[in-house]
């Protein structure tokens, strides 16, 4: 069966410093992988997404990238970090044919301070 | 940007009763889904219904979709405390690989 890991559960961080947050896939391959963030009491906003290994689709001009190293790892980073940056980050796979439904990991907590 | 809009944003019912959300979007869609989740946690999927289908059915939860409307329903019936989370609708536009998420509506059964 299919799972996603996705880590840490929660983080704090100080405004100007680094972020890596990583999400991998197991069970499946080829998934299309996901970035969505997601304000207290809000929707999701659609970060990036990749259809295969180096394929990154970016969804809002920011301060944060994505990378796809291998075939179901997805890499959200940023070099330096915003107090605007915080928020409920969720990794999330689907076939990959794509608008099918996703399967979501559980999430990462930032806190920028 | 949002796709769907949900409505209401919150919905306070009594265990037993019926809950009944509204979810409409912008351009033409393949197909819309329904998500829960539930505080803190990551999204789960509930139902997908197609642009060619009016209306679909898993155990207590009704979907509904109008393609003139360009709106959908979630009924969930004879709901339960473990009903309590938020509900989001998630629309694909026709050229695009992700799906877009409204903003969601919370949900609070009591007992």
């Amino acid at each position: 069966s299919q799972t996603i890991h996705q880590w840490p559960a929660t983080l704090v961080q100080p405004v100007g410093s680094p972020l890596s947050l990583e999400c991998t896939v197991e069970g499946t391959s080829n998934p299309n992988l996901y970035w969505y963030r997601q304000a207290a009491g809000r929707g999701l906003q659609l970060l990036f997404y990749s259809v295969g290994i180096g394929q990154i689709s970016s969804e809002v001009p920011q301060n944060l990238s994505a990378s796809r190293p291998q075939d179901r790892q997805f890499i959200l980073s940023s070099k330096k970090l915003l107090l605007s940056d915080s928020g409920f980050y969720l990794c999330a796979w689907s076939g990959a044919a794509g608008n099918e439904k996703l399967f979501f990991g559980s999430g990462t907590q930032l806190s920028v301070l | 940007s949002q796709q769907g809009e949900e409505d209401p944003q919150a919905l306070s019912i009594q265990e037993g009763e019926n809950a009944t959300m509204n979810c409409s979007y912008k351009t033409s869609i393949n197909n819309l889904q329904w998500y829960r989740q539930n505080s803190g946690r990551g999204l789960v999927h509930l139902i997908l219904i197609r642009s060619n289908e009016r209306e679909k059915h898993s155990g207590r939860l009704r979907v509904t979709l109008d393609t003139s409307k360009k709106s959908s329903s979630l009924l969930i019936t004879a709901s339960r405390a473990a009903d309590t989370a938020s509900y989001f609708c998630a629309t694909d536009e026709s050229a695009r690989t992700a799906l877009i998420f409204g903003k969601g509506t919370t949900l609070s059964v009591s007992s």
